[in-house]
């Protein structure tokens, strides 16, 4: 089944604790990017990736850092969290950029204590 | 970024046709139209999008004025599950690298 997949969907973790959010796709698609969702301030995109090796910041960088190896993979780093990145993320894949239907995972929940 | 201003929230009957408006007054001739819905708990999820002309597909229509400063989102026939936030969204160009969510519309669908 086509799908992306995030993993965990759920942590509670401390400030400062380093944690990777895993998101992987087995679509073969070339584009990925991780949003996050805030109560009022909708869906924001943290990071993108045109294709392997290829990253760029979205609107919200700050905090975050990815990295893009394989095709399939692109995970979602937070080297120091803090208490301001609690929230829902989202990672997404489409075949080649926005002007194809872009694939959601299912989220991830982060609360930073 | 170009706006896109959207009902905070709306009601369908199940079975009936739905008409979700957006106006998006500032769009540039190269802006995309999209639409993408999210269900309670789940990521969200494409629905169609378009430049110019109508489209259609196995989920929606999308309506496109004239002058391109609104678009309508048509549910044929909406059921349960189509009970959802619906985003209409803005994209920059060919080659505009994001997508901007908006608050988007919250559709109430009552049997």
């Amino acid at each position: 089944e086509a799908q992306v997949t995030q993993n965990p969907r759920y942590l509670i973790t401390v400030t400062g604790k380093k944690l990777t959010v895993t998101c992987s796709q087995n679509m073969n698609h070339e584009y990925m990017s991780w949003y996050r969702q805030d109560p009022g301030l909708g869906l924001r995109q943290i990071y993108y990736s045109m294709n392997v090796e290829v990253t760029d910041k979205g609107d919200v960088p700050e905090g975050y850092k990815v990295s893009r190896k394989e095709k399939r993979n692109f995970p979602l780093i937070l080297e120091s969290p803090s208490p301001n990145q609690t929230s829902l993320y989202f990672c997404a894949s489409s075949l080649k950029g926005l002007n194809q239907p872009q694939h959601f995972g299912d989220g991830t929940r982060l609360s930073i204590l | 970024d170009a706006k896109t201003t959207q009902p905070n929230s709306m009601e369908s009957n199940e079975e009936e046709p739905v008409h979700l408006p957006c106006n998006h007054s500032t769009i540039s001739g190269t802006d995309y139209i999209h639409w993408y819905r999210q269900l309670p708990s789940q990521g969200p999820e494409y629905v169609i999008h378009g430049l110019t002309s109508n489209v259609n597909n196995r989920m929606a229509s999308l309506a496109i004025a004239e002058d391109r400063k609104s678009s309508t989102l048509i549910l044929h026939r909406a059921t349960l599950r189509d009970a959802a936030v619906y985003y209409c969204i803005l994209r920059e160009g060919e080659y505009g690298n994001k997508l901007v969510f908006g608050a988007g519309t919250i559709l109430r669908v009552k049997s």
